[in-house]
C-alpha cells in the first residue's frame, strides 16, 4: 500500500492558469516532498517541507503541509506548458534512517497553450 | 557536475533470467537508494545503502539484491524474472543518511520482461 495519495489524479488546464494538487498520507511524517516526473523519465526534486514548516515557496512553486491533517498541497502558479507532467508527493517516514521514500500514485497534469 | 547515471537506460529480458543495473551517484554522494516504479503507480522504495552498507530494505523478494561499491556506485540484482517485474528502476543519491535532504534521481532503466 502507498503512504501518500494526490488528489486528483489528472488536472488539465490552460497557459497562465494555476494548479493546485493535494496529498494525503497516513502516518506521521519526518519531511514530505515533491518532485516531477516527465513521460516516464527520472523524478526531477521540487521542494521538501520539513514537519515543522506550514509553507514554503520556490519560483512559481507553493507548498503547504497540516500535519494535523496529514496533508500536503503543491501550487503552481502561472502554468506553463512546460509543466506539463506527472507530480508526485513523498513521505519521509523512517524512525531509524531518513531517505527511504514512500510515493504516492501522482497527479498528472496537462497544461495546454 | 555529472548527475546520478544509470545503465542500461533499456533493458529486455525473458522469464526466468538474471539482470544486473548500475548506478553512479553524483560526485560526493554517499548514500543509494532503489526504487521500483511499475507503470501508472508511484515509484516503490527497494534498498537503501550508505557508505557500503545496507539501511533499509524495502517489501520486496529475496531475489532482489544490491551492493554498494567502495566508490559509491551501487548495482542492483533481480534473479529469476517475472514478468511483474517489468518497471522504470530508478536510483536516487543523496549526500547522507539519516538526515532529510533531497534525493537525486538518476534517468532509470527501463526493464521488459517476456
Amino acid at each position: 500500500s502507498q503512504q501518500g495519495e494526490e488528489d486528483p489524479q489528472a488536472l488539465s488546464i490552460q497557459e497562465g492558469e494555476n494548479a493546485t494538487m493535494n496529498c494525503s498520507y497516513k502516518t506521521s511524517i519526518n519531511n514530505l516532498q515533491w518532485y516531477r516526473q516527465n513521460s516516464g523519465r527520472g523524478l526531477v526534486h521540487l521542494i521538501l517541507i520539513r514537519s515543522n514548516e506550514r509553507e514554503k515557496h520556490s519560483g512559481r512553486l507553493r507548498v503547504t503541509l497540516d500535519t494535523s491533517k496529514k496533508s500536503s498541497s503543491l501550487l503552481i502558479t502561472a502554468s506553463r506548458a512546460a509543466d506539463t507532467a506527472s507530480y508526485f508527493c513523498a513521505t519521509d517516514v523512517a524512525t531509524d534512517s531518513w531517505g527511504k521514500l514512500q510515493f504516492g500514485a501522482g497527479t498528472q497534469v496537462v497544461v495546454t497553450p | 557536475d555529472a548527475g546520478v547515471t544509470q545503465s542500461p537506460t533499456h533493458l529486455i529480458k525473458t522469464r526466468g533470467q538474471q539482470v544486473t543495473l548500475r548506478c553512479s551517484p553524483i560526485s560526493g554522494h554517499k548514500s543509494v537508494s532503489w526504487y521500483q516504479q511499475v507503470l501508472g503507480q508511484g515509484p516503490q522504495f527497494i534498498f537503501q545503502y550508505y557508505e557500503k552498507e545496507e539501511r533499509g530494505r524495502g517489501n520486496f523478494p529475496d531475489r532482489f539484491s544490491a551492493r554498494q561499491f567502495p566508490n559509491y556506485s551501487s548495482e542492483l540484482n533481480v534473479n529469476a524474472l517475472l514478468l511483474g517485474d517489468s518497471a522504470l528502476y530508478l536510483c536516487a543519491s543523496s549526500l547522507l543518511a539519516g538526515f532529510p535532504e533531497t534525493q537525486y534521481f538518476g534517468p532509470g532503466t527501463r526493464l521488459l520482461v517476456l
